[in-house]
């Protein structure tokens, strides 16, 4: 089955305790993006990545990494959470980031920082 | 710049009434358009999207949408509510960064509600 996934799927920590969230497509896609989605302000785009060792930031990038090692894995890392990256977190991946191409989401984690 | 303002945060119509959700959009040129649903705690998944073709788009769960230029709308409409439609809906209009790829506004969402 085509699919996008994240692990995990919730997360409880507290603040500066570095943490990783995995995502993984198994689509054969060269682009690849991280979302935020907080109430009232929809989904906002992290990073993105065209294709391996090749990612840019999006619209709100400050406290978070990624990297792009294998097509098929774009992790994201938070090297020292803060309370305001509590937040839903969606992976999502296209055949090559045009803009009709249609973006396959993952379900989602939940973060919470402390 | 290229943005999309979705005009109802919540919509609650009565189960086989017809929907209308609705989003506009500013762009500098033609764009793509999509509309995503996104129900309770799942993912995000694609209902229809324009792409410069048929201005009037089919989708999936018997929705659709029409691209109107002259009123910059896109409006998702479908004739009759099912319970099962009771979910979050996202208008987005991806635009060209350069080297071609997505940058990706997404609306700020309609939850609807659907009454049985």
């Amino acid at each position: 089955e085509a699919q996008v996934t994240q692990n995990p799927r919730y997360l409880i920590t507290v603040t500066g305790k570095k943490l990783t969230v995995t995502c993984s497509q198994n689509m054969n896609h060269e682009y690849m993006s991280w979302y935020r989605q907080d109430p009232g302000l929809g989904l906002r785009q992290i990073y993105y990545s065209m294709n391996v060792e090749a990612t840019d930031k999006g619209d709100v990038p400050e406290g978070y990494k990624v990297s792009r090692k294998e097509k098929r894995n774009f992790p994201l890392i938070l090297e020292s959470p803060s309370p305001n990256q509590t937040s839903l977190y969606f992976c999502a991946s296209s055949l090559f980031g045009g803009i009709t191409d249609t973006q396959y989401f993952g379900p989602g984690t939940r973060l919470t920082v402390l | 710049a290229q943005s999309v303002t979705q005009l109802d945060s919540h919509v609650s119509v009565s189960e086989g009434t017809p929907v209308l959700l609705r989003c506009n959009y500013s762009s500098s040129y033609s764009p793509s358009l999509f509309w995503y649903v996104q129900h309770p705690n799942k993912g995000l998944q694609l209902l229809l999207k324009y792409t410069s073709a048929a201005t009037l788009v089919k989708g999936i769960n018997g929705f659709e949408a029409e691209f109107k230029k002259s009123e910059t709308s896109f409006h998702l409409t479908k004739p009759s509510a099912h319970m099962s439609d009771a979910a979050e809906y996202f208008c987005v209009v991806p635009v060209r960064r350069g080297g071609g790829y997505q940058k990706v506004t997404f609306g700020t969402g309609t939850k609807l509600q659907v009454i049985p």
